[in-house]
């Protein structure tokens, strides 16, 4: 059962315009989502979060959106750049005794053209 | 800054050899790691949450005998795969988080290819 979903593999968009990068989600539970960048042969570096009591969240050219009645978010980056290309992961977080563990979609590979 | 370091990159070993990796981090105290695992075209899969001084806590499906975490610091956490076989053959990688409060980002390491022969 796949809890964070991804249903796009690859998205390619010209330089300067908009990327939109979808995620759905099946457990309600989650208490906060997070965007993940990664480049090959690297780990994946933190992007940008959403708490599950908020419905947007911005920071520079990258905003996130939550609709939960949807159980959709999306990562939305203007104006999109050459050095975005990469794969990048949703991730729903969730609080447990151990601690927090975070469920990940299996990734959108972005590619931007100039 | 919070700059998690994993080592090794790469491994190829001998199946029924054991392997350690090493996780740390290096500016920043990680109060909790966590042990990722990634198929080929899946997502990173949760295999284990450490906390620092306390014992790991597997997700369910994960042999604790097979995988063993240690974190006995707040910077370096390591997973011994034991007695490896092809199987076992993946993408390893960890991440660290500071815990103090609440919806703190993981921060991860760049991974460790483990190819067993």
């Amino acid at each position: 059962d796949q809890q964070v979903k991804q249903n796009s593999p690859s998205l390619s968009v010209q330089e300067g315009r908009i990327s939109i990068l979808n995620c759905d989600y099946t457990n309600s539970m989650f208490d906060y989502f997070l965007w993940y960048k990664k480049y090959p042969a690297e780990g994946p570096t933190f992007l940008i979060s959403i708490s599950s009591i908020k419905d947007k969240n911005e920071d520079g050219r990258f905003t996130v959106f939550l609709n939960k009645s949807a159980k959709h978010l999306s990562l939305h980056i203007v104006p999109s750049q050459p050095g975005d290309s990469a794969v990048y992961f949703c991730a729903g977080g969730l609080y447990n005794q151990a601690g927090t563990a975070l469920i990940f979609g299996k990734g959108t590979t972005l590619s931007v053209s100039s | 800054g919070a700059v998690v370091s994993q080592h090794p990159s790469r491994v190829i070993c001998k199946s029924g050899t054991s392997v350690k990796i090493e996780c740390r981090s290096l500016d920043f105290q990680a109060t909790t790691m966590f042990w990722y695992r990634q198929f080929p075209k899946q997502s990173l899969m949760l295999m284990a949450t450490s906390n620092e001084g306390s014992k790991a806590t597997y997700e369910q499906g994960v042999e604790k005998d097979k995988f063993l975490i240690n974190h006995a610091s707040l910077t370096l956490s390591t997973l011994t795969v034991t007695s490896a076989h092809p199987e076992d053959s993946s993408f390893y990688i960890c991440s660290a988080s500071s815990g103090q409060g609440q919806n703190q980002p993981q921060h991860f390491g760049d991974g460790t290819r483990l190819s067993i022969l």
